[in-house]
């Protein structure tokens, strides 16, 4: 177990629909990223948050948008999907924003989603 | 920019022996940090070991090690002693950490198949 949490595991839904995915990053992490497994793409750098502010940004749609709370959990919504959209979504955390030693990032679950 | 490139798409291994994951990396930034994933077939992206730009020696975890040459720019994983629950797809990634973009990137995957 990671301790980055995620939900929901998995979602079904039709094109042009709106979805939100959850994320809890583990204990103490500031810094959340989100990234796009796609069976053709690979994993794909989304987006990043640092205690609440966008640190970077990656190959992430318009019709995608995502924000970290207060709380240091972070949202991704995902909306007017369509067929391509079809990916596994992670979330993945860690302590800090600059690497150190042993500073990696842990991944969440994931969450499928299926667009139909 | 930073770049991973991992050639071999896919492994086949006899169990207990060896196995060699290449992995070449490419970023103009001194201070940077590598990484390799497992991802069974459930999905979940797991962190089997870190090297450092500036260790010294070669990171190893358990059965894991990171055959770490700088200047070739070459980051493989070895892992020892393979076991049929090492089958999986196997990921490297970097991390510039000098970059205020914090991502890490990662590469299409090497999928091992470790046979009994």
């Amino acid at each position: 177990d990671s301790g980055v949490t995620q939900t929901p595991k998995h979602l079904i839904t039709a094109t042009g629909q709106r979805v939100t995915l959850r994320c809890s990053p583990r204990s103490g992490d500031l810094s959340v990223y989100w990234y796009q497994q796609s069976l053709d793409q690979g994993l794909q750098f989304l987006i990043q948050y640092y205690n609440g502010e966008e640190r970077a940004k990656g190959n992430i749609l318009e019709r995608f948008s995502a924000q970290q709370f207060p709380d240091l959990h972070s949202e991704l919504n995902l909306s007017s999907l369509e067929l391509g959209d079809s990916a596994l979504y992670f979330c993945a955390s860690s302590p800090t924003l600059r690497g150190a030693s042993g500073n990696t990032i842990y991944f969440g679950e994931g969450s499928w989603l299926t667009v139909v | 920019a930073q770049k991973i490139t991992q050639t071999q798409p896919g492994m086949f291994v006899q169990e207990k022996e060896a196995v060699t994951l290449d992995c070449t990396y490419d970023t103009s930034d001194p201070s940077y940090g590598l990484f390799w994933y497992k991802q069974p077939s459930s999905g979940e992206m797991i962190f089997l070991i870190y090297q450092g730009s500036y260790d010294q020696q070669n990171a190893t975890e358990g059965r894991y090690s990171l055959n770490f040459q700088k200047a070739r720019k070459s980051a493989n994983l070895v892992i020892s002693a393979s076991q049929l629950g090492d089958s999986a797809m196997y990921f490297c990634a970097m991390r510039e950490e000098r970059n205020r973009d914090d991502k890490i990137i990662f590469g299409k995957g090497t999928r091992l198949h470790i046979l009994p």
